[in-house]
């Protein structure tokens, strides 16, 4: 089974620009989380789809959001980059439902904002 | 909240040598433990888990047992590899309505020389 996929795996943009990170979960997982690694402030958790829903959330400012399509695909978008937005994304799936916390995390995607 | 508390290293032993990295945690309910390790470049991969109190999850030479009454889970092995080289991350699910968040600790760098 192919594992978790990410793209792009590195980004560079500048502050005041959006991104779109994407993930694919592994076939058969409906449950997609997102967290954001910082050296300062290591893993934080922002948010979670379960069948296209979002079920859980963490605590980030409005201009991070996501969706999860019919597929279990995801993507997440930052608005209005700000250079502390600088950070690994890394993106995790399961097969969702049950709350076993157990999650396959892809390679992540390292955004670098200038 | 939850949340995780792990020492943070580094941690730098020689091959073979002894290996422990504490962690303690604060949660309501009966959280599941984890411990996640991240290879250089690299998303998290599950190492070992336990779901209950007095459970003891085991691989590749790892374990960590859930203390209840000392809220820790730290994880040992008995010989260590250079190729155990990573950083691991002491985590928690609260399993909230089915949700697969997880808590982590701030990680600790191992590093095993030959």
């Amino acid at each position: 089974k192919a594992g978790v996929t990410q793209t792009p795996r590195y980004l560079i943009k500048t502050r005041g620009q959006q991104v779109t990170l994407s993930c694919s979960p592994i076939s058969g997982h409906r449950s997609v989380s997102w967290y954001q690694q910082t050296p300062g402030q290591g893993l934080q958790f922002l948010f979670e789809y379960f069948s296209e829903t979002q079920r859980n959330k963490g605590n980030f400012p409005g201009r991070f959001s996501g969706r999860q399509f019919s597929n279990s695909r995801s993507e997440m978008n930052v608005s209005t980059l700000e250079l502390g937005d600088s950070a690994l994304y890394l993106c995790a799936s399961s097969l969702g439902g049950q709350g076993t916390g157990e999650q396959y995390f892809g390679p992540g995607t390292r955004l670098t904002v200038t | 909240g939850n949340s995780v508390t792990q020492m943070e290293g580094p941690v730098t032993l020689s091959e073979e040598a002894f290996l422990t990295i504490n962690c303690t945690y604060t949660a309501t309910g009966y959280p599941s433990l984890f411990w996640y390790v991240q290879y250089p470049g690299e998303g998290l991969q599950l190492l070992l888990k336990a779901t209950k109190a007095d459970d003891k999850g085991s691989n590749k030479g790892f374990e960590a047992t859930y203390r209840k009454e000392t809220t820790s889970f730290h994880l040992e092995k008995g010989s260590v590899q250079v190729s155990d080289s990573a950083v691991y991350f002491c985590a928690l699910s609260g399993s909230q309505g089915g949700s697969e968040k997880l808590v982590f600790g701030k990680g600790t760098k191992l590093t095993v020389n030959p």
